[in-house]
This record gives structure tokens, sequence and C-alpha cells, in this order.
């Protein structure tokens, strides 16, 4: 059974840093490409950070570009989100996705998600 | 990259169909048949229901199916029963290769 269990999530003051973890397991680790999703309070799901399933290939969304960095510990099966210069409007419930084997852009798995609240 | 446009509520009675709507571009929608549905209860976290346009992954009820024409696409739920009331997102491969979702509609069943 595939399991994604985020953690890190907690309450940091704007212009702070935090990093999010997302342990897998029930596949294998690197031969699946991952993402990271984020839904504000109230708000839809919006897609922030992809990360090939050789790792070489990494994408951001313009919202994100520049202050959050995506990377794994294949040896953990960990995937991480390093997230730094917050904003208030990066307040959200933050997924880690499992992409589909053969399908570009489906998740087929997700976690149960970690709330990453900003404010002073 | 902006959001992929969806009517914000449907509702229809239990047995009956309903359909939403998912309207992008050519750089996304109208591009790519990588176009996927998602539902979403309150408080959990989304499931998947679509892919590729039409295909639907094991375990999805075949009341659930996919189009597309041009740059919208659609989701059709026959059949209509209370448990499928909640919140339904599409999302497209972009030309940036990235992922684009909707803004989301809140389906209700009378």
């Amino acid at each position: 059974e595939v399991q994604l269990l985020e953690s890190g999530g907690g309450l940091v003051q704007p212009g702070g840093s935090l990093r999010l973890s997302c342990a897998a397991s029930g596949f294998t680790f690197s031969s699946y490409a991952l993402s990271w999703v984020r839904q504000a309070p109230g708000k839809g799901l919006e897609w922030i950070s992809g990360m090939s399933s050789s790792g070489i290939y990494i994408y951001y969304a313009d919202s994100v570009e520049g202050r959050f960095t995506i990377s794994r510990d294949i040896s953990k099966n960990t995937l991480y989100l390093q997230m730094n210069s917050l904003r208030v409007e990066d307040t959200a419930v933050y997924y880690c996705a499992k992409r589909h084997v053969s399908v570009v852009a489906t998740f087929d798995d997700w976690g149960q998600g970690t709330l990453v609240t900003v404010s002073s | 990259q902006s959001a992929l446009t969806q009517p914000a509520s449907v509702s229809g009675s239990p047995g009956q169909s309903i359909t939403i709507s998912c309207t992008g571009t050519n750089s996304d929608v109208g591009g790519y048949n990588y176009v996927s549905w998602y539902q979403q209860h309150p408080g959990k976290a989304p499931k998947l229901m679509i892919y590729e346009v039409s295909h639907r992954p094991s375990g999805v009820s075949d009341r659930f199916s996919g189009s597309k024409s041009g740059n919208t696409a659609s989701l059709t739920i026959s059949g209509l029963q209370a448990e499928d009331e909640a919140y339904y997102y599409c999302s497209s491969y972009t030309s940036s290769s990235t992922v684009v979702f909707g803004g989301g509609t809140k389906l209700t069943a009378l």
C-alpha cells in the first residue's frame, strides 16, 4: 500500500523558513516523479513544485520560484520542500503527491497534508 | 499560469446526471490530453477520478466519465449519489512542463 506522510508544518513568521518532509513507502521511491501541491484555507488546489523520477528535472510554479526548493533523499525515501522568505499568502495545507507511473501531470496517490501557517 | 476555469458550484438530484466544465487555453487543456479530475471531500486529500481526459483508475465507478473538446474538458457524473457530494478539481499539463489546477467546483446532491 502506498503511503505518503508529510511533516514539518507549523506556525512561522513572515520572512521565515520551514522545511517540509514527505516520507514515502509502499513503492519504489526512485522510480516515480513526485510533486508538492498546496491548498490555502477555503481555496482550491495549487501545484507548486515537481521532481522527475530521475531527480534531474525540477519545476516550480511562478508563485514560489526562487523561494522554495524541492529535493529528495533516496536512501531515506523522503521528499523535501525547503521554504524560505515565507509570506502570509503561503499559508496552506501542503500535500505530497505521487505521479502516475506513465502519465504526466497525474497524481494517483496523495498524503494527508501538513498545515503551514505564516503569521506574525 | 492562470488557473483553469470551473463553475463555482453545480447541483443535481439523486439519479440525475451532472456535468462540470473546465476551460483552459491552447497551452494547457487544448494542447495536451493530460487532463485529470480529482474529488475532494472536506478535510480529506484529493482522489484521482479521471486521467488522460477520459480514463478511470481502477476502483473508480463507471458513473464518472470525462471528455474534451478544444480548450474545454468536462466531467460527467451519471446516476448522482449522495456520496458524490464533494469538491471537484480539474488539472492539466502545461506547455511550461508544469501543472495547473482549476478553481474547483462544489457539487451538491439535492
